[in-house]
């Protein structure tokens, strides 16, 4: 059964480096999307992308924050200056186009510590 | 915020039927009733979801009442494997992307 992949599975860094977060998401999906849940906390959406473009983000989603697709598999997250208070779990998902609902589907996460 | 309402927690003995309730009395009539879960922190996974009609397949059943104001997500024959967050969200298709607005869900253990 086809599903999406995040690497790493856990990522340290140190506060104020740079981080990126890779997904590869199911292979006929067009849709994407990253989601983050601090400790302890709701799973929360970050950004939404469709046709090389962002289709909405949330509050959270400010300028250390980017997303990107490099190539026709993977889907990136960055974070331009890592803070403490980006430790969290990351989640990638994608959904097929044009179905009859949007369903999403999650990969396994990237457990993100910044020091 | 979340537009659903679910009990925090609850138990099941292994092998009985696990029933998770929750309301959504806003539902719009474009919006479909999606459940996940999260077992521990991984991510989330999807179960089932339906727009009005009653639906099943191979992990749930899903009841949602005729005025959709509420759904029952049924578990047939609960396992310890089951135990887990889990998460009724209401979702409009919009016929491509769409964000899921988690809430606190219910934790359910399952206990032998």
């Amino acid at each position: 059964e086809p599903e999406v992949t995040q690497t790493p599975s856990h990522q340290v860094t140190q506060m104020g480096q740079e981080v990126i977060l890779r997904c590869v998401p199911i292979s006929n999906h067009l849709y994407f999307y990253w989601y983050r849940q601090i400790l302890g906390q709701k799973v929360e959406f970050l950004v939404s992308f469709y046709n090389n473009e962002i289709s909405e983000k949330s509050e959270i989603f400010d300028d250390q924050f980017s997303v990107e697709r490099p190539d026709g598999s993977n889907f990136t997250l960055k974070i331009r200056s890592t803070k403490l208070e980006d430790s969290a779990m990351y989640f990638c998902a994608s959904s097929e186009p044009g179905g009859s609902t949007d369903t999403q589907y999650f990969g396994p996460g990237t457990r993100l510590t910044v020091l | 915020d979340a537009k659903t309402t679910q009990p925090p927690s609850m138990d099941c003995a292994e092998g009985r039927a696990a029933n998770l309730p929750c309301n959504h009395s806003t539902i719009s009539g474009n919006e479909y009733v999606y459940w996940y879960r999260q077992i521990h922190s991984q991510g989330p996974q999807y179960i089932i979801h339906g727009l009005k009609n009653n639906e099943t397949n191979e992990m749930a059943s899903l009841i949602i009442t005729e005025d959709r104001k509420s759904s029952t997500l049924i578990l047939p024959h609960a396992t310890l494997r089951d135990t887990a967050v889990y998460y009724c969200i209401v979702a409009p298709f919009s016929g491509g992307y769409n964000k899921l607005i988690f809430g606190a869900g219910t934790r359910l253990a399952v206990h032998p």
